[in-house]
C-alpha cells in the first residue's frame, strides 16, 4: 500500500466550478499535511498547509483534514483555467525518519474555459 | 518570504563530466535541505536529505558516490552529479525546510546529458 494516495486524474471541471482533490495516507502518526501545485515543467509551489482536524480556508482554497479517516482534501472554489496544474498531496512523517515529506503521485486538474 | 533559489536553471553537459547544482535559501536558515529528481510525467522522487554540517542521508537505490551532496551552511546545499550519463538527464529540484514544518522548493535544474 502506498503511503500517500491520490487519484491521478485527469480531473476536468468547468470554469467557475468547485474542484475537489482527495488524498489518503497510511501512517496514523502523520502530523502535518500539505498541498502543492505544480505547473508543467515547473517545481512544486506550496499552496496550503494544515495541521489539525477540520477546515482551513485561504482565498479560493480550502483544505480539509480528518485524521480519524486519514484523509485530507483540497477544494478550489470558482476554478479558473490558471488553476490547471498537477496538485500534490504531501504528508510529514514524524521526526527521526530520513524521508520527512512523503508525496502522493499527484492529481492532474484541468479547468475548462 | 521563504524563497529558495537554484543555479543553474538549465545545464547541458557531455557524458562523463560532472555537474554541480547549487541550492540556496535566500531569506531563512534551512536546517534541512532535500534533493529530488523528477522524470517527465512522473512524481517527485526523493534522492537525499541533508542537514547542515553532517553527511547526507540517501534514499535506497541512490548512489551516494555518484550524487555528492554538501550542506556547508544553513543557506547553501550543493548536489554534484559525477560522471554523468544520459540516463541522469532529469529535472533536479531542491527544497529547504526552516525550523517549522513547511518545505519550500527551488525552481529546479533541468539537466541534459548528451
Amino acid at each position: 500500500q502506498k503511503e500517500v494516495e491520490q487519484n491521478s486524474g485527469p480531473l476536468s471541471v468547468p470554469e467557475g466550478a468547485i474542484a475537489s482533490l482527495n488524498c489518503t495516507y497510511s501512517d496514523r502518526v502523520s502530523q502535518s499535511f500539505f498541498w502543492y501545485r505544480q505547473y508543467s515543467g515547473k517545481s512544486p509551489e506550496l499552496i496550503m498547509s494544515i495541521y489539525s482536524n477540520g477546515d482551513k480556508e485561504d482565498g479560493r482554497f480550502t483544505a480539509q483534514l480528518n485524521k480519524a479517516s486519514q484523509y485530507v482534501s483540497l477544494l478550489i472554489r470558482d476554478s479558473q483555467p490558471s488553476d490547471s496544474a498537477t496538485y500534490l498531496c504531501a504528508v510529514n512523517i514524524p521526526e527521526g525518519s530520513a524521508r520527512q515529506l512523503t508525496f502522493g503521485s499527484g492529481t492532474q486538474l484541468t479547468v475548462l474555459p | 518570504g521563504a524563497v529558495v533559489s537554484q543555479h543553474p536553471s538549465r545545464v547541458i553537459c557531455k557524458s562523463g563530466t560532472s555537474v554541480k547544482i547549487e541550492c540556496r535559501s535566500l531569506d531563512f536558515q534551512a536546517t534541512t535541505m532535500f534533493w529530488y529528481r523528477q522524470f517527465p510525467k512522473q512524481s517527485l522522487m526523493l534522492m537525499a536529505t541533508s542537514n547542515e554540517g553532517s553527511k547526507a542521508t540517501y534514499e535506497q537505490g541512490v548512489e551516494k558516490d555518484k550524487f555528492l551532496i554538501n550542506h556547508a551552511s544553513l543557506t547553501l546545499s550543493t548536489l554534484t552529479v559525477t560522471s554523468a550519463h544520459p540516463e541522469d538527464s532529469s529535472f533536479y529540484i531542491c527544497s529547504a525546510r526552516d525550523r517549522g514544518h513547511e518545505q519550500y522548493f527551488g525552481p529546479g535544474t533541468r539537466l541534459t546529458v548528451t
